[in-house]
């Protein structure tokens, strides 16, 4: 079957760094995608990652893996308005976002 | 900046009772998508659609569901006769290709009751 795994809930301090890992298992691979989810609100973009190596966009990074199946998105100089829910997502051989269950990332002051 | 948009924001139903959720995706866009998210857990993929027909669909999308295009702008997901476990947030998204960002809309509440 196809997986995702990611950590199921992550705590970091204002103004730190955090990592957020995610492991996959999917039938194809056509990139990797992370998602932001605040409670109540609609997933919104982050970043993709199509081929191996970092991604950076801002304060947020991705990177990739593919040989390892593994990826990763690092956050900086976090801020309380990034505390959400952060789902990786695997683009499969249907080019259907499969997604992980989330992490949910709360920041403290 | 174009956006997705979806009614209504919440839909109280009753068990057996049809529903049909309502989105309007981005002009330009051509794939496009309903996903459902039980409170508190992962999204999860119900249906692909391009060029007027189904592409993909999951386990979820049983004979209960069914998507539509009615007119050039709104995609529709019926469900024909609801049950208690329909209940969650379903998001409808759309794509400008096959492998691009995908815009959620802000999604629909549905509650059966």
């Amino acid at each position: 079957g196809q997986s995702l795994e990611q950590p199921s809930e992550v705590t970091a301090v204002e103004g730190a760094i955090v990592q957020i890992n995610c492991t996959y298992q999917t039938s194809g691979f056509y990139g990797l995608s992370w998602y932001q989810q605040h409670d109540g609100g609609a997933p919104t973009f982050l970043s993709y990652n199509g081929l191996d190596g970092l991604e950076e966009t801002g304060r947020f990074s991705s990177f990739l893996s593919r040989s390892d199946s593994y990826g990763y998105l690092l956050l900086q100089e976090l801020q309380m308005k990034d505390s959400a829910s952060y789902f990786c997502a695997v683009r499969d051989s249907n080019y259907q976002l499969i997604w992980g269950a989330g992490t949910k990332l709360i920041i403290k002051p | 900046e174009p956006e997705v948009t979806q009614t209504p924001s919440h839909q109280v139903t009753q068990m057996g009772q049809e529903v049909i959720l309502r989105c309007v995706p981005i002009s330009n866009h051509l794939y496009f998508y309903w996903y459902r998210q039980i409170l508190g857990q992962k999204v999860e993929f119900l249906v692909s659609f391009y060029n007027n027909e189904i592409s993909e669909k999951s386990e979820i999308f049983d004979d209960q569901f069914s998507v539509e295009r009615p007119d050039g702008s709104n995609f529709t997901l019926k469900i024909r006769s609801t049950k208690l476990e329909d209940s969650a947030m379903y998001f409808c998204a759309s794509e400008e290709g096959g492998n691009t960002e995908a815009f959620f809309g802000q999604g629909t509440r549905l509650t059966v009751v």
